[in-house]
């Protein structure tokens, strides 16, 4: 099955710096890659995903890369700021799985104002 | 619309016991999940069920079964709870359409086996 690998496991930033976050998947029949945040005791949220027909895809202050070749992406945070604060999550699901996702372990991103 | 919601929000359980987690989404989505989240080992799943009537297991589906009562509620039970079932347990769901991948999930159950 699909193996998703995300570091770094913990972040901490300045306000106002970038953070980069990247994940590796192991099953070349990924096609669809999202992000989601988790604030503290909250549910995941979605905030970013790409397909892999796209090489990178912008939000505002987020983007995510996807080098297929490569088996890896990233989730690009510029300007950041405290309300950032929060756990984020990689996932891939790989195209035949019938829409499953796998999940990285997840990294700690902490905002110092 | 609340989407997705999950009941109970808390559990405590004495090891042995049986409980039922129950959820319901009311975006009238084709696709169920269930997951649990541990601390460091981000969100697994242990059950989906891609359409109503079907169930199928995910990564790590074992001490746990599954009921899609209908296209709204997919429960997940536990029937003998043991400590290694302490978790967060989230349910998710999605349209279910070729070009919707997106999965919403719900505010999660927090469950302790004690």
């Amino acid at each position: 099955g699909e193996n998703v690998e995300q570091h770094p496991s913990t972040l901490s930033v300045q306000e106002g710096d970038s953070a980069v976050i990247k994940c590796t998947y192991s099953d070349s029949a990924s096609n669809y890659f999202p992000w989601y945040k988790q604030e503290l005791g909250k549910r995941p949220q979605l905030i970013i995903d790409i397909r892999s027909n796209v090489g990178e895809k912008k939000d505002q202050r987020i983007a995510v890369t996807l080098n297929k070749t490569a088996k890896h992406f990233s989730l690009h945070i510029t300007e950041t700021q405290p309300e950032d604060s929060a756990v984020y999550f990689c996932a891939a699901m790989p195209w035949g799985s019938n829409y499953k996702l796998t999940f990285g372990k997840g990294t700690l991103l902490t905002v110092n104002p | 619309n609340a989407g997705v919601t999950q009941t109970p929000k808390f559990q405590v359980l004495k090891t042995g016991q049986s409980m039922t987690l129950q959820c319901a989404q009311d975006m009238n989505h084709n696709s169920m999940y269930w997951y649990r989240q541990d601390p460091g080992m981000g969100l697994r799943l242990i059950y989906y069920s891609a359409s109503e009537g079907t169930t199928d297991k995910g990564e790590v589906p074992n001490g746990y079964n599954v009921s899609r009562l209908n296209k709204r509620e997919f429960s997940l039970r536990l029937e003998s709870a043991a400590p290694s079932q302490t978790s967060v347990y989230f349910c998710a769901s999605r349209s279910g359409t070729m070009s919707s991948y997106e999965q919403y999930f719900g505010p999660g159950t927090r469950l302790t086996v004690t």
